[in-house]
């Protein structure tokens, strides 16, 4: 199985601030159709996950662009510009390269 | 707007079985895939399965192998999973969520959860 790591484990961020989260791979998250299947998801509190970033790098729909996604094979790094207060929560990092999916332990964003 | 409305709380005796469903709306249920993933309380996501709305095809976690089946009912857009041999550890929160219609990989929707608590 593929492992997902995922540092730090929480972060508190000033609102306003930047805040990056990493996510490192057991192997390559690189497809040989040329994809790379990682995705985040945000956790907010007694909601279920939302989709932020699919392969990489891309916004999905209604997500602000102060989120971006970054990386490579093994290598990937969540960016929000400006932390504002409803970005609290915990984030995750998938891969579904192959069954069976994993995820991340997860980042735990709060407000200072 | 897509939903997926999943059914209620649960309390079970260990041993016992649970079948938890997810109803879809808002989009033609047979055209994506549906997974199930649970979250224990105060832990992380944990990925269970999937199953072709279509054809009723499954691929099941192998931790789960033997003890989960999903099924769908087409006529009424509902997913169902179905967890038996139930044990303390299975207690959690369980998540339906769909699959991303272009590149079957992501899940783009996901059901609010449905808590199954295993008690004595």
């Amino acid at each position: 199985d593929v492992v997902m790591t995922q540092t730090p484990l929480s972060l508190s961020v000033t609102p306003g601030q930047p805040a990056s989260i990493s996510c490192k791979s057991s192997q390559s998250l690189l497809h040989s159709d040329g994809k790379t299947y990682l995705y985040w998801y945000l956790q907010k509190p007694g909601q279920p996950p939302q989709l932020l970033i699919y392969e990489v790098s891309s916004r999905f729909s209604g997500v602000p662009d102060r989120f971006s996604g970054s990386g490579s094979g093994t290598d990937f790094t969540l960016r929000i510009s400006r932390v504002e207060a409803e970005d609290v929560g915990v984030y995750y990092c998938m891969h579904s390269i192959q069954p069976p999916l994993t995820f991340g332990g997860g980042t735990k964003v709060e407000i200072k | 707007q897509v939903q997926l409305v999943q059914s209620g709380a649960e309390v079970k005796k260990p041993g016992a079985s649970v079948k938890v469903s997810c109803k879809a709306s808002g989009y033609t249920f047979t055209s994506h895939d549906i997974n199930w993933v649970r979250q224990a309380t105060g832990q992380g996501l944990e990925w269970m399965g999937w199953m072709n709305a279509n054809s009723g095809d499954t691929g099941y976690a192998q931790k789960f192998q033997g003890r989960v089946t999903m099924t769908r009912n087409t006529a009424t857009s509902t997913a169902y999973m179905e967890l038996s041999s139930l044990s303390f550890e299975d207690t959690a929160v369980y998540y339906c969520a769909r699959v991303d219609v272009l590149t079957n990989r992501y899940f783009d929707f996901w059901g609010r959860g449905t808590l199954v608590i295993v008690s004595s």
